[in-house]
């Protein structure tokens, strides 16, 4: 099975700053990668689709990058509307998620 | 828009069975595969397996190899997880997300079941 480490697991930053959450695939996995955000109470919501494209309606302050084992996401400037769990998730060979990074503001 | 109406919140004794379903619209059910995925409180979202409604086929992630099993009702455009033998660590909210390949992301999902099992 394709493991996949996310960290942070928690993160406080303010409002404006840019935020960065990291992946790492247990092996190389391409750019097959999608990065989530989950509010208390709903479902999941893609925002990055295949490590770096972000997906119709999301706000351009969201970004992705990377591949092979190693995956980064970014948020610009955060908002209060941001506050959110995040997870990554490979698909490479199945599915396999992040742990997690639960997102505050400070 | 695809759209997915999960039926409600189950409460269940260890050893038990739940079955849960995934009601589709939108779209065309069989051209879709239906996922289903389990999230336990404080974790990852965690797949479980797959259908395909136009042939039935299935596919299951080893860890629920023998206790889960996925069905397709394509006269109701229903999509149904069958978990049988619950156990505490089965207590989580299951999704249902279909895909239009059979490996892709989740762009769409349903609202959610809890499934609480307790004695």
């Amino acid at each position: 099975d394709i493991q996949m480490t996310q960290s942070p697991a928690s993160l406080s930053a303010s409002v404006g700053d840019r935020v960065t959450i990291t992946c790492q695939a247990s092996q190389d996995i391409s750019n097959y990668v999608n990065w989530y955000q989950q509010k208390p109470g709903k479902a999941p919501k893609l925002l990055i689709y295949d490590a770096s494209n972000l997906e119709t309606g999301v706000p351009s302050r969201f970004s992705g990058s990377g591949s092979g084992t190693d995956f980064t996401f970014t948020i610009t400037s955060l908002q209060p509307e941001d506050i959110a769990t995040y997870y990554c998730q490979q698909y490479d060979i199945l599915y396999t998620f992040g742990q997690g990074t639960k997102l505050d503001i400070k | 828009e695809v759209q997915l109406v999960q039926s409600g919140a189950e409460v269940k004794k260890p050893g038990a069975t739940v079955k849960i379903s995934c009601k589709f619209s939108g779209y065309t059910f069989s051209d879709y595969y239906i996922h289903w995925l389990q999230q336990a409180p404080e974790r990852g979202p965690e797949w479980m397996g797959h259908i395909d409604p136009q042939d039935h086929e299935t596919k299951y992630a080893a860890r629920f190899q023998g206790r889960l099993t996925i069905t397709a009702d394509t006269s109701s455009d229903t999509a149904y997880m069958e978990l049988t033998s619950l156990r505490s660590e089965d207590t989580a909210v299951y999704y249902c997300a279909p895909t239009r390949l059979l490996v892709a992301p989740f762009d769409f999902w349903g609202q959610g079941t809890l499934v609480t099992v307790s004695s």
